[in-house]
């Protein structure tokens, strides 16, 4: 099983900060997902990226997948205190095999 | 179209005993794995079913074991129960068609 490091591990800023998020791996990856969790809750899915390169916005979230698919960063813009939460990657090896990262935990204060 | 439901959300259960965790994957959703989160450990993969087969097994000892039913819905076991045991366990499933796994809200085990 190939390893996924996210970093910064943790990270608490203003409300209204820009901040990225970095997933990084030795591995190529076919595709890759990022997740948010809220305490108590269940991971849920918030983009897919699949091609080398590829750059996916969810209004104020920019996703990009890393030209060679061994990385990926994940880019906010004007946090909001909705935003706090643990921030996931997966990458998907083979088929239907899936590692998860490390993740990142994001507070955003008011 | 109901999410991935998983029961029971919340259990305490002593040291020594065994406990069995449900799942039912969204419908038409033949794939479920299962996953253990710990703070220090973070999301650790346990194991996945197909089609009421093991297909991917995670690092745990065999005190941990899982099945699959015909409708899908899984059910996770876990025997002589171990202080350390004490976990969110989530449940994902997914389709034929590529890996986008949803996630369940989990269940909550503490072991004490």
């Amino acid at each position: 099983t190939q390893l996924l490091e996210q970093s910064p591990q943790f990270l608490s800023i203003q409300e209204g900060e820009n901040l990225t998020v970095y997933c990084n791996s030795s591995s190529v990856f076919s595709s890759l997902q990022w997740y948010r969790q809220e305490p108590g809750e269940g991971p849920v899915l918030l983009v897919t990226v699949v091609t080398g390169g590829e750059v996916k916005k969810l209004k104020r979230l920019t996703f990009q997948f890393g030209d060679a698919r061994k990385d990926s960063s994940l880019h906010i813009t004007a946090a909001q205190p909705g935003d706090t939460g643990l921030y996931l990657c997966a990458g998907e090896e083979g088929y239907q095999k899936v590692t998860f990262g490390t993740g990142t935990k994001l507070q955003v204060i008011p | 179209k109901a999410g991935v439901t998983q029961t029971p959300r919340y259990l305490i259960k002593t040291r020594g005993q065994q406990v069995t965790l449900s799942c039912s994957p969204i419908s038409g959703h033949r794939s479920v794995s299962w996953y253990q989160q710990t703070p220090g450990q973070g999301l650790q993969f346990l194991f996945e079913y197909f089609s009421e087969t093991q297909r991917n097994k995670g690092n745990f000892p065999g005190r941990f074991s899982g099945r699959q039913f015909s409708n899908s819905r899984s059910e996770m076991n876990v025997s002589t129960l171990e202080l350390g045991d004490s976990a969110l366990y989530l449940c994902a499933s997914s389709s034929l068609i590529d890996a986008e796994a949803f996630f369940g809200q989990g269940t909550r085990l503490t072991v004490v």
